[in-house]
């Protein structure tokens, strides 16, 4: 079964700083993985997404890598800002199953001003 | 706006009351997701639809949930005799068929059973 590990579950920073969130998972038999964010009581809101086959994907000041081969994927915030503050979840499709995503717990980030 | 679509948004109910959320996927996505979140957690997967076929029901869908997709657009989700441990977000997902496709979210349908 395919699991999803981010670290760290929270993180707490001034403004201006650049992040770094990182995700693992134990099956690297995936089509794709992708990152969203989630702001209280609200649903997912998809930020990046990752073909297996590509190393990383770019969008305004978020970056987003890939390592298939060693189960791994960073997201790089850069020059944080106060409404960069939600939790960012990593998910991924495997191989083995119809579209099913499997989800980290996700990184609680809160950037103060 | 041409998003996922979830109602209700918020539902309380009383333990042993049966409950139905309805999910409207975008329109071209053939492909249509359920998932339970609870606090502090990931979602979890609790059943896919392609168009109208129900092709895959976790082990957390226990038989007082059913789902249906009806004519292959929007969907419900129902869940009989209420527990409070169903207490939680129902997110709903669409997406274009095809390996790795982008998924969508609705902004989730939050129950709360007292």
């Amino acid at each position: 079964k395919q699991e999803v590990t981010q670290i760290p579950a929270a993180l707490s920073v001034p403004e201006g700083e650049n992040l770094v969130l990182n995700c693992s998972f134990t099956d690297s038999a995936i089509y794709n993985l992708q990152w969203f964010r989630q702001d209280p009581g609200k649903g997912l809101t998809s930020l990046l997404l990752i073909q297996s086959s590509q190393r990383e994907q770019t969008s305004g000041r978020l970056n987003a890598s890939l390592d298939k081969s060693s189960g791994r994927s960073t997201l790089y915030i850069a020059a944080s800002q106060p409404g960069d503050s939600a939790t960012y979840l990593c998910a991924v499709i495997g191989g083995s199953t119809l579209g099913r995503l499997y989800f980290g717990r996700g990184t609680q980030l809160t950037v103060w001003p | 706006d041409t998003g996922v679509s979830q109602d209700p948004r918020h539902k309380i109910t009383k333990r042993g009351q049966n409950v139905t959320f309805r999910c409207d996927p975008i329109s071209e996505h053939n492909r249509l997701y359920w998932y339970r979140q609870t606090l502090g957690q990931g979602p979890e997967f609790l059943t896919y639809f392609q168009n109208e076929a129900q092709l895959e029901k976790s082990r957390l869908l226990s038989d007082r949930f059913s789902a249906e997709r009806p004519k292959g657009s929007f969907s419900t989700l129902e869940i009989q005799r209420t527990e409070q441990g169903d207490s939680a977000m129902y997110l709903c997902a669409s997406s274009r068929a095809g390996q790795g496709a982008e998924a969508f979210f609705g902004q989730g349908t939050r129950l709360t059973v007292v």
